[in-house]
């Protein structure tokens, strides 16, 4: 089936950088939407992304909906400690049945650095 | 954000218990949506409801049975659990089947 890679699985922040992360898809994706969860909460929709090579803002978020259509990409500029969280990459790859479903990568952990 | 509910969000079960998961949402969408999230795992699709009608169930065991009276209410029916079955519970609902989906908070469910 398909898969989604997510990296890095973890990573520590300190407040006034930036931080990186990406997915990638073993197939074709057709939407890449990037999601937030905080702990004992569900997780809260950041960016959606339609169109191969599409860069979409949402603050002091940046995402990009690569060219080969297998990847994506997540900035976030400047970090706050209010960033930290769990974040997950999700793709589909249809609209139309079963392939229409969401993917989602196994998320990238922020943390602030002690 | 209030626009899914869900009740509880907390629930201790034993194994010989029924107990059911609610989810409400208030966004005017056409489909819900169960997933299972466990640790170190990605999250996991369940069931997908269209229009109430169930069009997707991903080799759910029967112990779980969800239940889609109207497009705004979803329930997930839990009967004889296991310990594995433990983890948190999440509602999603979108405009149309597919489209973005937009999660409520969750339901901790611990089976002892």
């Amino acid at each position: 089936g398909q898969q989604l890679n997510q990296s890095p699985q973890s990573m520590f922040i300190q407040e006034g950088e930036d931080v990186s992360m990406n997915c990638t898809s073993s197939s074709i994706f057709n939407t890449w939407l990037w999601y937030k969860q905080d702990p004992g909460e569900g997780p809260v929709l950041l960016i959606a992304l339609y169109k191969a090579g599409e860069l979409t803002s949402n603050g002091r978020l940046t995402a990009q909906f690569g060219i080969t259509r297998k990847d994506s990409f997540l900035n976030i500029s400047a970090s706050i400690p209010s960033d930290v969280g769990i974040y997950f990459c999700a793709g589909r790859a249809n609209y139309g049945g079963s392939q229409g479903n969401l993917i989602f990568g196994k998320g990238t952990k922020l943390s602030v650095k002690p | 954000e209030t626009g899914v509910t869900q009740t509880p969000r907390h629930l201790v079960m034993g194994m010989t218990n029924k107990k059911s998961l609610k989810c409400e949402q208030h966004l005017g969408h056409n489909a819900m949506y169960w997933y299972k999230q466990s640790a170190k795992k990605p999250l996991e699709l369940m069931f997908v409801y269209s229009l109430e009608e169930r069009v997707e169930n991903n080799s759910v065991p029967s112990r779980f049975s969800p239940e889609c009276p109207n497009s705004s209410h979803l329930f997930l029916h839990l009967h004889t659990l296991q310990p594995e079955d433990s983890a948190l519970y999440l509602c999603a609902s979108s405009r149309e089947l597919n489209y973005e989906q937009y999660f409520g908070p969750g339901t901790r469910l611990t089976v002892t």
